[in-house]
């Protein structure tokens, strides 16, 4: 089975920073990766699919790269809105694998 | 725009079976090329995949939960259903149904699940 790591687990950054989280696989898995936003109490939004694709009604400053084993979510300028969790996730014909989960805080 | 609801028992007790229903609005479960998803996270933790269901029947689980788990879909009622049996209390999580195209692109808003005697 693939493995998702994802890193760090927690972030400390403040409004405007830039800031990155890293998801890497066990093995390659082309860009089949997904992103996360979860806010405390509320189901998951996905942000970006296909490692770099913007959902739509996503806001610009969110981007996603990658493609293998290792992938990177940016935010540009952090909001006070931005400070919550984010997921990885992989998926493939079978399976779907969620990486551990990343708390951004101030 | 889809919408999902997951409904079902909030307390289950240990070794019994938990039962949760989705209901799809918005849109035909049948139309389009999606997988209808379940997902857990236990309080404070990480999110899980359980499993998924194409309208055509075929499933895919989790293999940790494989042995215990059931997927199946009502597409008259356009509802899907999860059967998750000999429940602990390691099983006490919040459960999202989902729609899939591999990312997962609705949610529902998820149910809590406690299994407690």
């Amino acid at each position: 089975d693939i493995q998702m790591t994802q890193s760090p687990s927690t972030l400390s950054a403040s409004v405007g920073d830039r800031v990155t989280i890293t998801c890497r696989a066990s093995q390659s898995i082309s860009s089949w990766l997904a992103w996360y936003q979860q806010k405390p109490g509320k189901a998951p939004k996905l942000l970006i699919y296909k490692a770099s694709t913007l959902e739509s009604g996503v806001p610009s400053r969110f981007s996603g790269s990658g493609s293998g084993t290792e992938f990177t979510l940016t935010i540009s300028s952090l909001q006070p809105d931005d400070f919550t969790s984010y997921y990885c996730q992989h998926y493939n014909s079978y399976s779907y694998t969620f990486g551990q989960g990343t708390k951004l805080e101030i | 725009q889809v919408q999902l609801q997951e409904s079902g028992p909030g307390l289950v007790k240990p070794s019994q079976t938990l039962s949760l229903t989705c209901t799809v609005s918005g849109g035909s479960i049948s139309s389009g090329s999606y997988y209808w998803t379940w997902i857990r996270q236990p309080a404070g933790k990480g999110l899980e995949w359980i499993g998924r269901i194409y309208t055509s029947g075929s499933t895919n689980y989790n293999p940790s939960l494989k042995s215990r788990s059931t997927i199946s879909v009502d597409t008259s009622k356009n509802q899907f259903s999860l059967k998750l049996t000999s429940v602990t209390a390691a099983d006490t999580a919040i459960y999202y149904c989902a729609r899939s195209s591999g990312w997962l692109d609705s949610w529902g808003q998820g149910t809590l699940v406690t299994v407690s005697s």
